[in-house]
């Protein structure tokens, strides 16, 4: 298994739509887990850091299951302005971050 | 916006040469990370400084080296530039002890090309 794997998509969804991305990541000792948004040509920006369960804030929400080492980020009510690339985050065995391939979303009006 | 400010925002280079981006990170915060993204791709990281040591090293070669100064502010120096090199680069600043949270501010990136 990759470290961290993403499905790289497109997603392309509706407006008003919910959606929901997967991160699969190997290292079962990892605690924190994060979410990044990163738009065209732009920096990564943190969205959700995810330490216990799950988080959740506003339309988005994030979960963990580490039996099954796999976190996920919901995107309820979609709007176009969340088209972007989401980017997952692990720290690996020597505690430095690992990222995915990212996965991208494209909603359309 | 993060604070975290680089420089240049885009510049060309020819294969062979040496290139060196800057990084000034956000008041406060003593790590500074640096990643490589190429077009596609997530950020590779490359290496972290903090208190101006480095603290950690990704797969890249030597010729990717890099400073931490007194004020926090860091370089990123490539030699003998390849074609491959050619990506964003970007710096993201950090707080926490060692920096190793994935909590990271990142500077809105040097756009290198290689030609």
């Amino acid at each position: 298994r990759k470290e961290v794997e993403q499905d790289p998509g497109p997603f392309n969804v509706p407006e008003g739509a919910t959606v929901a991305f997967n991160c699969t990541y190997s290292n079962s000792a990892s605690q924190s887990f994060f979410w990044y948004r990163q738009d065209c040509r732009k920096e990564p920006k943190l969205l959700m850091s995810v330490y216990s369960s799950g988080n959740e804030d506003g339309r988005f929400t994030a979960q963990l299951n580490r039996a099954s080492q796999y976190i996920s980020l919901l995107i309820r009510d979609s709007k176009l302005s969340d088209s972007a690339t989401y980017l997952c985050v692990v720290p690996g065995q020597d505690r430095k971050l690992i990222w995915g391939l990212g996965t991208s979303l494209a909603v359309n009006p | 916006e993060t604070g975290v400010t680089q420089s240049p925002t885009h510049l060309i280079k020819t294969r062979g040469q040496q290139v060196t981006l800057r990084c000034s990170s956000q008041s406060g915060h003593n790590t500074v990370s640096w990643y490589q993204q190429a077009l596609g791709q997530g950020p590779q990281f490359i290496f972290q400084y903090y208190r101006e040591e480095e603290n950690g090293r990704g797969n890249f070669p030597p010729r990717f080296s890099g400073l931490q100064f007194p004020n926090y502010s860091s370089e990123l120096n490539v030699n003998a530039l390849e074609l491959d090199d050619s990506a964003l680069y970007l710096c993201a600043s950090s707080l926490k002890d060692r920096g190793d949270t994935g909590e990271l501010f990142f500077g809105e990136g040097s756009r290198l090309t290689v030609l």
